[in-house]
């Protein structure tokens, strides 16, 4: 079956500029989870997401960074006004629930931000 | 708080011989604990996971890890080494119970090289 998408794969932009990341995590998930990976600070939890609400935005790192879900399907990572250090792999994960011993997340392939 | 200490950015082992990842965590309630692989320019795929049953718990690829509550460790071994088991590793906890959003902690990662 289809695993979790995320487009676009590459994105170069320009400082300055805003961007967004799109997730569409596998059908039937209900939680929904958006992480960076950075080499300066390894992975980090950014959102989660339960249907199209975000219980915990505790990880976003400034109001520059936003993200919404709609239908309780795909998911919307929005950076404004990026910066160097936006520089990144951000990664969606979706599992069954958030919580319980059903919570194996499953990863996209993630998206490459680069901000030059 | 939640944490988790990996020792050992990098882990050399020869083909054959055995893998041993080290994982402390830190977690204030009862844990889920997760080891996961990402292969150079893929997502994270889930190896295994202790979720409060058994305490050596059987993963994917021949993996296993053994929790252990009074050393606050989730080491993960495999008897031998192949070589296609190169790649990054990442020792994560979530906090057990229904109130927890399941959003993952990650270690720093360990990087695997298998030498023939």
């Amino acid at each position: 079956g289809a695993g979790v998408s995320q487009s676009p794969s590459n994105k170069v932009t320009e400082k300055g500029k805003d961007v967004e990341l799109r997730c569409d995590p596998i059908s039937g998930h209900t939680a929904l989870y958006w992480y960076r990976q950075s080499l300066g600070q390894g992975l980090e939890f950014l959102i989660y997401f339960q249907g199209n609400s975000a219980p915990d935005k505790s990880g976003l790192p400034s109001d520059r960074f936003s993200a919404e879900r709609t239908g309780g399907s795909v998911s919307t990572l929005t950076i404004q006004r990026t910066q160097q250090e936006d520089s990144a792999v951000y990664l969606c994960a979706s599992s069954e629930q958030g919580s319980g011993v059903r919570n194996e997340q499953f990863f996209g392939p993630g998206t490459r931000l680069t901000v030059l | 708080a939640q944490s988790v200490t990996q020792l050992g950015s990098h882990v050399s082992v020869s083909e054959g011989a055995l893998v041993l990842l080290r994982c402390n965590y830190s977690s204030s309630v009862p844990p889920y604990l997760f080891w996961y692989v990402q292969y150079p320019n893929q997502g994270l795929q889930l190896l295994l996971k202790y979720t409060s049953a058994a305490t050596l718990v059987k993963g994917i690829n021949g993996f296993e890890a053994e929790f252990k509550k009074s050393e606050t460790s989730f080491h993960l071994t495999k008897p031998s080494a192949h070589m296609s088991d190169a790649a990054e590793y990442f020792c994560a906890v979530s906090g057990g119970g229904s109130s927890n959003t399941g959003k993952l902690i990650f270690g720093q990662g360990t990087t695997l090289q298998v030498k023939p």
